[in-house]
């Protein structure tokens, strides 16, 4: 069975800095595309970063220079490290599996339950 | 706003059909398929309907998805009570190498 399970959210002051993880479990993370898609209080969803099988990876121009993902195979898990944090990056944030043509995520078959992640002073 | 246009709410009544629409432009819809996601309150998001009208195992036939030219449709038959969520269509965007989600549709069953 494939599964997803974010850990690292929690409340976090403007300029800092956390590390959300995807442990995956039913399949290699290092096979797939694997996404991070947020979602704000009462908004709808948009997707931060993806890293391919490859391990390049791509991410959204609002976090772009600020957030990176990377992976650790032998752990079978991503994480998104979020640096200069702001009040807007205020979000349930999501792990999900992707799938696409060869070059890009098209869609998400399989997603984590969420992790929170307030910035407020 | 988003590039992907959904109406904010449909309503229907229960065993009728709704429909929900996705506008986008030749960037996004126009040259990648399509995908469908139901969110339930407080719950991650589920696939419905990839590559544009494909359903993923588990996914019943009530959900059928179409896709023409730069814009495309959830369709929703037999409605039940338990349909009543929040649905997104997404795609990838060439211009803007990005994934891109519609802004979310609310269907009320009455």
């Amino acid at each position: 069975e494939v599964q997803l399970v974010e850990s690292g959210g929690g409340w976090i002051q403007p300029g800092g800095s956390l590390r959300l993880s995807c442990a995956a479990s039913g399949f290699i993370v290092s096979s797939n595309y694997m996404n991070w898609v947020r979602q704000a209080p009462g908004k709808g969803l948009e997707w931060v970063s993806v890293i391919y099988s490859g391990g390049t990876t791509n991410s959204a121009d609002s976090v772009k220079g600020r957030f990176t993902l990377s992976r650790d195979n032998s752990k079978n898990t991503v994480f998104l490290q979020m640096n200069n944090l702001r009040v807007e990056d205020t979000a349930v944030y999501y792990c999900a599996r992707g799938w696409g043509d060869g070059y890009n995520p098209l869609y998400f078959d399989s997603w984590g339950q969420g992790t929170l992640v307030t910035v407020s002073s | 706003q988003s590039v992907l246009t959904q109406p904010p709410s449909v309503s229907a009544a229960p065993g009728q059909k709704v429909t929900i629409s996705c506008s986008g432009s030749t960037s996004n819809i126009g040259t990648h398929p399509v995908s469908w996601y139901r969110q339930l309150p407080g719950t991650a998001p589920k696939l419905l309907i990839y590559d544009n009208n494909k359903r993923p195992s588990g996914i019943p036939d009530r959900f059928s998805g179409s896709k023409s030219g730069t814009s495309a449709t959830l369709g929703i038959t037999g409605l039940q009570t338990g349909d009543e969520a929040d649905y997104y269509c997404g795609t990838w965007d060439s211009s803007l190498s990005a994934v891109l989600f519609g802004g979310g549709t609310k269907l009320t069953v009455l």
